[in-house]
């Protein structure tokens, strides 16, 4: 199995609906999040958590809220979901360490999100 | 700008060839991540550096700190290297709360 887990692995709705993409780890680290990627612009942040009671905002968090149900659980909601949103979503997580920057990333799989 | 450019941004070559990818960032770093996706999207890190050379198989990591640069070498290109490289830096600011910040990545092709 593998250790950061995605679900759905790909999703197509329509403008205005609620999604909400889940992230699970067996990997016991503290620190999780969440990225989008889009052609030609690299991965960017969306909200981080460095454990279940705090909870950040990253480069591009508008549009989008998370919740840390528990330290292996981390899920990344669209409340009203819009075109520019469609992307290809990635979950990550890491082990504490000096700053978040400093531990290497493990990421999921990928969902890949079409919003019509 | 953006603050970690890469280059190149496509990159075709035939197997057995020495590889060379840049990676320049205009910002502090606490660290430098290289990061490989595969064409089934994803991704895996490939090293972690903050000061000088790291090697695994038959790939190497380099980082130059006073000229803010990094090079990801690939020795005896194989066509199962195809994939893209992406470099990701943590900056400084905010005791490295800022996350990863990524390049666009460098698309490579190995022929057979």
């Amino acid at each position: 199995d593998a250790d950061v887990t995605q679900t759905p692995r790909n999703r197509i709705t329509k403008t205005g609906k609620r999604i909400m993409l889940e992230c699970s780890q067996t990997k016991g680290h503290d620190r999780m999040y969440w990225y989008r990627q889009d052609p030609g612009l690299g991965l960017r942040l969306i909200y981080y958590s460095f454990d279940v009671k705090d909870i950040n905002k990253g480069e591009i968090s508008d549009g989008y809220s998370v919740s840390r149900q528990a330290q292996a659980k981390f899920s990344l909601s669209l409340e009203s979901a819009i075109p520019n949103q469609t992307a290809l979503y990635f979950c990550a997580t890491s082990d504490s360490g000096q700053g978040i920057s400093n531990q290497p990333q493990h990421f999921g799989d990928g969902t890949r999100l079409s919003i019509l | 700008k953006n603050e970690v450019e890469q280059s190149p941004q496509n990159l075709t070559a035939q197997e057995g060839e020495f590889i060379t990818i840049n990676c320049s960032y205009s910002v502090g770093i606490s660290a430098l991540h290289w990061l490989q996706q595969h064409p089934g999207g994803g991704i895996v890190s490939l090293f972690m550096l903050s000061s000088g050379k790291k090697k695994h198989g038959r790939l190497i990591a380099t980082i130059n700190i006073q000229e803010k640069h990094s090079s990801l070498h690939i020795t005896a290109s194989h066509p199962r290297d195809s994939a893209v490289y992406i470099c990701a830096v943590g900056k400084l600011s905010g005791g490295g709360a800022d996350g990863l910040t990524f390049g666009k990545g460098t698309h490579l092709i190995i022929q057979p």
